[in-house]
């Protein structure tokens, strides 16, 4: 079974840039939710996406957005880029529905540094 | 964004030695997830708690949902190097629809060999 990949692993971008990160969910996983993680803190909630809807959104600006696809793969696009947005971006899948849906399983991250 | 409240912040310990690690909130949480993160790497689930009260164990881990659903406690025993991380507690706010969780600051778990 292939656990939640993301790419790509590293990413340097300038300030005003648009940068898309994709995720890949675990198999049989039909929920995906993005985190941001800055330096020294925990993750924070960005939104999630149910059967290719959005499932709820956490406290940022519009300038972020996103997709699901029919094969439950995500993208993250954030445009305007700010020095603030460098971070680490996790991707989360859970299964959705049934069994424990509240168990999410992280990739390993998307390191994106904004100049 | 709000976060749960997590401590201590960090820790040195002795290797074989327990570890006790906390996790509270002003708010009701419905569930509970205690995660481990190595450097550059996502944070990896050990356990996850679903009704107040509950203790649950995987292998020298237990964790513990507290009765007021505010609170939750990490247990580990004997630690070895391995050990060392990044612990975060993790909880789903009641009510909402969206299964999004809110994450402590987590402890910096250091053993000494």
């Amino acid at each position: 079974e292939t656990g939640v990949t993301q790419s790509p692993t590293h990413l340097i971008k300038t300030r005003g840039q648009q940068v898309t990160l994709r995720c890949s969910s675990q198999s049989g996983h039909n929920t995906v939710s993005w985190y941001q993680q800055a330096l020294g803190q925990g993750p924070q909630f960005i939104f999630q996406y149910y059967r290719e809807e959005e499932n709820g959104r956490g406290n940022f600006p519009p300038r972020f957005s996103g997709l699901q696809f029919p094969n439950y793969s995500s993208e993250l696009n954030v445009n305007a880029l700010e020095l603030d947005d460098s971070a680490l971006y996790l991707c989360a899948s859970s299964p959705g529905g049934q069994g424990k849906i509240w168990e999410q399983f992280f990739g390993p991250g998307t390191r994106l540094t904004v100049l | 964004g709000q976060q749960l409240n997590q401590s201590p912040q960090s820790m040195f310990i002795q290797e074989g030695e327990d570890v006790s690690m906390n996790c509270t909130s002003s708010s009701i949480f419905n569930t509970w997830l205690w995660y481990k993160q190595d450097p550059g790497e996502g944070p990896v689930l050990l356990i996850a708690l679903y009704k107040a009260g509950e203790l649950t164990s995987n292998g020298r881990l237990t964790a513990q949902f507290g009765i007021t659903r505010k609170d939750s406690f990490l247990n580990i025993s004997a630690s070895i190097p391995s050990d060392v991380g990044i612990y975060f507690c993790a909880g789903q706010l009641l009510p909402t629809g969206s299964y999004q969780l809110t994450f402590g600051k987590g402890t910096k778990l250091s053993v000494i060999p």
